[in-house]
């Protein structure tokens, strides 16, 4: 049982590139979450979904997309890079039921843009 | 959800309790309050939740005021290592997916 596996760790893209941050948990969760967090700052939600072929925006969406066409993966695209999409993002999801709704989260995807 | 309000910061003695408040004043009635530490550059750990009981398990406790408008996380004896940021959030179930996170509370553990 991995819990929320993310890859890559590390990436540095150039202004303009285009690349995807892989997200797969073995839970069998439903909900799956994508934030960002700047330098010093809080999390940020990009994008949720609450199951396969449901996704919808957070606070933050511009400049990326999203797909869970499985149970398990939930992707992030990032298109046309940009300097301030330098970040560290965050997946996790979560089981909902009609009590608690706890979050596991991955270990990062660290983002440089330049 | 509920608006939380945390202070930014707080110091703690090695060994002394920490105890973490949260303001969470609209909260409902079907509203969970939870915790989340996140160690530095580190994916954010949940800690512990409650609705409206006094929680406790292995790495901390839970006290939820009776009027619920508040609770407060406990480290009852911090080490180096709980120095993070501290998130409190509400969520109820149902329809509403949309889990957003405040600024959170840096715990800074002195020797």
């Amino acid at each position: 049982n991995a819990g929320v596996t993310q890859t890559p760790k590390f990436r540095i893209l150039k202004i303009g590139q285009s690349m995807t941050l892989q997200c797969t948990q073995d839970m069998n969760h439903n909900y799956m979450y994508w934030y960002r967090q700047d330098p010093g700052m809080g999390l940020k939600l990009i994008y949720y979904s609450v199951g396969a072929g449901i996704t919808d925006k957070g606070e933050v969406p511009n400049g990326y997309n999203v797909s869970r066409s499985t149970t398990e993966d939930f992707p992030l695209r990032l298109e046309l890079a940009a300097p301030s999409q330098t970040s560290v993002y965050f997946c996790a999801s979560s089981i909902q039921g009609t009590g608690a709704n706890v979050l596991t989260f991955g270990a990062g995807s660290r983002l440089t843009v330049l | 959800d509920a608006k939380t309000t945390q202070p930014p910061s707080m110091d703690c003695a090695e060994g002394r309790a920490a105890n973490l408040p949260c303001n969470h004043s609209t909260i409902s009635g079907n509203e969970y309050v939870y915790w989340y530490r996140q160690i530095h550059s580190q994916g954010p750990q949940y800690i512990i939740h409650g609705l409206k009981n006094n929680e406790t398990n292995e790495m901390a406790s839970l006290i939820i005021t009776e009027d619920r408008k508040s609770s407060t996380l406990i480290l009852p004896h911090a080490t180096l290592r709980d120095t993070a940021v501290y998130y409190c959030r509400t969520h109820s179930g149902g329809s509403n997916y949309k889990l957003t996170f405040g600024k959170g509370t840096l715990l800074t553990v002195n020797p």
